[in-house]
């Protein structure tokens, strides 16, 4: 258990719909980090934030957007959803985001679009 | 494109043999990183090598790094069939404020009992 939560563990939803993929750091970290896990793309980094603040931003669709709460946990929204949206999302977390920190992953939430 | 390839793309040992995977990268690194992930779950950190060191151990895990040949192996001893599992390989790419890991395709491990 690495001590990152992510909720829900599986999404089932239709396109066009919209969901929230809600995700708790390992207690102390203080960024969080969102990947998405497709059997075409591999996994491929979306987006971190540090502190509330974003830090760094990938190929994120955007669709796709995200935030950090003063409570330090993050949310991914996903809206506008397409079939090619179906993939895994991890969250991990990291103690200062800093470059060379390990960063600890969640379980995932599996999303699938219909 | 992913930074890290690994090879081969898929293992398959009995129980009691090692297992060796490579990873290629392209840029220079500031360290390299290997997680495992079970089927369709969540990545598991195993190892951090720092791009000063050559040769890392923990456990039945030994990762060495090759920064001349953009290069790292994960080798892992005596293998279990727990230890089954897609294994990836990543670096730490710095963004212009922030960081983020860049994986590689996995290399698929099946441990036969």
């Amino acid at each position: 258990d690495s001590g990152v939560t992510q909720t829900p563990k599986h999404l089932i939803t239709a396109t066009g719909q919209r969901v929230t993929l809600r995700c708790s750091p390992r207690s102390g970290d203080l960024s969080v980090y969102w990947y998405q896990q497709s059997l075409d793309q591999g996994l491929q980094f979306l987006i971190q934030y540090y502190n509330g603040e974003e830090r760094a931003k990938g190929n994120i669709l955007e669709r796709f957007s995200a935030q950090q709460f003063p409570d330090l946990h993050s949310e991914l929204n996903l809206s506008s959803l397409e079939l090619g949206d179906s993939a895994l999302y991890f969250c991990a977390s990291s103690v200062d985001g800093r470059r060379g920190s390990t960063q600890y992953f969640g379980p995932g939430t599996r999303l699938t679009v219909l | 494109s992913q930074q890290g390839e690994e090879d081969p793309q898929a293992l398959s040992i009995q129980e009691g043999e090692n297992a060796t995977m490579n990873c290629s990268y392209k840029t220079s690194i500031n360290n390299l990183q290997w997680y495992r992930q079970n089927s369709g779950r969540g990545l598991v950190h195993l190892i951090l090598i720092r791009s000063n060191e050559r040769e890392k151990h923990s456990g039945r895990l030994r990762v060495t790094l090759d920064t001349s040949k953009k290069s790292s192996s994960l080798l892992i001893t005596a293998s279990r069939a727990a230890d089954t599992a897609s294994y990836f390989c990543a670096t730490d790419a710095l963004m212009e404020y922030g960081n983020k890991l860049v994986f590689g395709a996995g290399t698929i491990l099946r441990v036969k009992s």
